[in-house]
């Protein structure tokens, strides 16, 4: 069974940092292109960040130069390494491969 | 940015038919935006029901269709089951920038 779970969500201050992570089971994570995406509270969907099966990423002009995405292989696990958090980074995280699966999400809320 | 433009809200009977559209402020959405949509049911997290225009998920129920209409994205409802209230996202790629999702549509069965 294809399977994504997230974990590392959390309360932050505004400036800390987080580090996101999303295992998958049932399939090879490098294999697919791997997105986050974020939902804030009552809002709409918003793409974050995604990492070919190549290894190349992409961000979000909102989080480009804050945010990290990587893999783990060995691990089969996503991450997404989030620093210079800001309120408005406040969200529900989804890891996705967006023809697989989504994760059920992780909650980040950043306030002082 | 582009901007990725849903109907807001859109109310169908059960068994009805209704066309949910997703259209680009770059010009017309082709099959080199790679249209997703995908549901969303309240408290739960996204799942998608079609990719590349037209391409059916395996839990996709066959009431859904996907397709390029007028320009735009749609996807097709066509016998609408109360389980169908949701809201539906879609999503184009773009070359040489980021997707964008749609601002979502508010469906309601009724």
């Amino acid at each position: 069974e294809v399977q994504l779970v997230e974990s590392g969500g959390g309360l932050v201050q505004p400036g800390g940092s987080l580090r996101l992570s999303c295992t998958a089971s049932g399939f090879t994570l490098s294999s697919k292109y791997m997105t986050w995406v974020r939902q804030a509270p009552g809002k709409g969907l918003e793409w974050v960040s995604v990492m070919h099966n190549g290894g190349n990423s992409y961000y979000a002009d909102s989080v480009k130069g804050r945010f990290t995405i990587s893999r783990d292989s060995s691990k089969n696990t996503l991450y997404l390494q989030m620093n210079s958090l800001r309120v408005e980074d406040t969200a529900v995280y989804y890891c996705a491969s967006l023809v697989l699966s989504w994760g059920q999400g992780t909650l980040v809320t950043v306030s002082s | 940015q582009a901007v990725v433009t849903q109907e807001p809200s859109l109310t169908v009977s059960p068994g009805g038919t209704v066309t949910l559209t997703c259209g680009s402020s770059t010009g017309a959405v082709t099959s080199g935006h790679y249209p997703y949509w995908f549901q969303q049911k309240p408290g739960q997290a996204p799942r998608t029901l079609i990719y590349d225009t037209s391409v059916k998920h395996s839990w996709t129920p066959a009431r859904f269709s996907g397709s390029l209409l007028g320009g735009k994205a749609a996807l097709t409802l066509s016998g609408a089951q109360p389980e169908d209230e949701a809201d539906y996202y879609c999503l184009l790629s773009y070359t040489g920038a980021r997707p964008v999702f749609g601002g979502g549509t508010k469906l309601t069965v009724l």
